[in-house]
């Protein structure tokens, strides 16, 4: 069974950078159907995309985020990353990592982690 | 990119049928068959219910269905239980991804 973890700060700084890391379990990042994606949603609010990623390092972001993100993959740790930078507290969400194919969209999500911009 | 527009709330009884609809643009919703509907309980991941606009996951109740019209998506679930009180967001992923901005499904 796919599962997906994600890690990393539950709280970040203003004006800092917000790192996040995926890993994935049962089952391989490098697989040719799929891309990998971070979702985040704001506390009680809804769902935002910030970007996805393929094996090979092809990326696609959000343009409303895109001159803040980096995400990279790690196919030796089975692993994908966020990095997102200048953050404000607007940027405080529970972010998730998840799996996407065009055939089933996001159809394996992460628990999510919390991260809250605070000083 | 927008958001897709989804009606704040719905709410329905017990054994009755709810339809969210979920209004996009000719540039998603209306140009792909690339549509898919979330699930959300509190404090929980999304689950999918729907991809490719109709089309059910293995597991997924076939109470749960998807149709388009136009730039507009709509799930209906039919023969509403509690357990489907919920947020439920539709997504447009045609390249780039957007979501709907959620709506509350309340079961009377």
């Amino acid at each position: 069974q796919l599962q997906l973890q994600e890690s990393g700060p539950g709280l970040v700084k203003p004006s800092e950078t917000l790192s996040l890391t995926c890993t994935v379990s049962g089952g391989s990042i490098s697989s040719s159907s799929y891309y990998w994606g971070w979702i985040r949603q704001p506390p009680g609010k809804g769902l935002e995309w910030i970007g996805s990623i393929y094996y090979s390092g092809s990326t696609y972001y959000n343009p409303s985020l895109k001159s803040r993100v980096t995400i990279s993959v790690d196919t030796s740790k089975n692993q994908f990353s966020l990095k997102l930078s200048s953050v404000t507290a607007a940027d405080t969400a529970v972010y998730y990592c998840a799996r996407l194919a065009v055939t089933q969209p996001f159809d394996y999500w992460g628990q999510g982690t919390l991260v809250t911009v605070s000083s | 990119q927008s958001a897709l527009t989804q009606p704040a709330s719905v709410s329905g009884s017990p054994g009755q049928s709810i339809t969210i609809s979920c209004t996009g643009t000719s540039s998603d919703v209306g140009s792909y068959n690339l549509v898919s509907w979330y699930q959300q309980h509190p404090g929980k991941a999304p689950k999918l219910m729907i991809y490719e606009v109709s089309k059910r996951p293995s597991g997924v109740s076939n109470r749960f269905s998807g149709s388009k019209s136009g730039n507009t998506a709509s799930l209906t679930i039919s023969g509403l239980q509690a357990e489907d009180e919920a947020d439920y967001y539709c997504c447009s992923y045609a390249g780039s991804v957007v979501f709907g901005g959620g709506t509350k499904l309340t079961v009377l």
